[in-house]
């Protein structure tokens, strides 16, 4: 089944502790992309990438890094969260970049 | 700058009403368009696109034709079912180079039975 798997599904940790939200898919896709969700502000893109070792930023990279060292797997990482990085996640991939992407089922991260 | 304006939710509506959910987008090219659902707990799924002007894309009985002279994409149903309570985003991208998606900000639909 083609699929985006995000992992952890929810996560509470505490400021300053760093995170890894991983994501990967099983399509092949050239171009991935990690969005936050947050009521009254729709999604927003954080990072993209093109293909592997290509990452670019979004609207929102501050606070966050990611990584593609491999094409299936693109993971987010918080190397010091805030508590304003309280959110939900999705990572989206797609054969490329202006194609429809498939998304996973999102990551609710709580920073206390 | 590029953007997507949808109406405001939320928009309750009884079992067999018709809906409209309101789209329209500012872009300097000539871009698709698209409409996401997510349903409670779940991702996006991609629910129909257009690609060009006077395009209508249509699945699961909605439809949204694209209208370049009003810029606008708009989302109909001519009779919503229960199942069908979710956020709906409207959104756009350019081909070639400039592919990153555009969401507008969703619009959440409850139907009640």
């Amino acid at each position: 089944e083609a699929q985006v798997t995000q992992n952890p599904r929810y996560l509470i940790t505490v400021t300053g502790k760093k995170l890894t939200v991983t994501c990967s898919q099983n399509m092949n896709h050239e171009y991935m992309s990690w969005y936050r969700q947050d009521p009254g502000l729709g999604l927003r893109q954080i990072y993209y990438s093109m293909n592997v070792e290509v990452t670019d930023k979004g609207d929102v990279p501050e606070g966050y890094k990611v990584s593609r060292k491999e094409k299936r797997n693109f993971p987010l990482i918080l190397e010091s969260p805030s508590p304003n990085q309280t959110s939900l996640y999705f990572c989206a991939s797609s054969a490329r970049q202006n194609q429809p992407q498939h998304f996973g089922d999102g990551t609710r991260l709580s920073i206390l | 700058g590029d953007s997507v304006t949808q109406m405001e939710g939320p928009v309750t509506l009884s079992e067999e009403a018709f809906l409209t959910i309101n789209c329209t987008y500012t872009a300097t090219g000539y871009p698709s368009l698209f409409w996401y659902v997510q349903y409670p707990g779940e991702g996006l799924q991609l629910l129909l696109k257009a690609t060009k002007a006077d395009d209508k894309g249509s699945n699961k009985g909605f439809e949204a034709t694209y209208r370049k002279e009003t810029t606008s994409f708009h989302l109909e149903k001519g009779s919503v079912q229960v199942s069908d309570s979710a956020v709906y985003f409207c959104a756009f991208n350019y081909g070639g180079s400039q592919g990153n998606l555009i969401f507008g900000k969703g619009t959440k639909l409850s139907v009640k039975p």
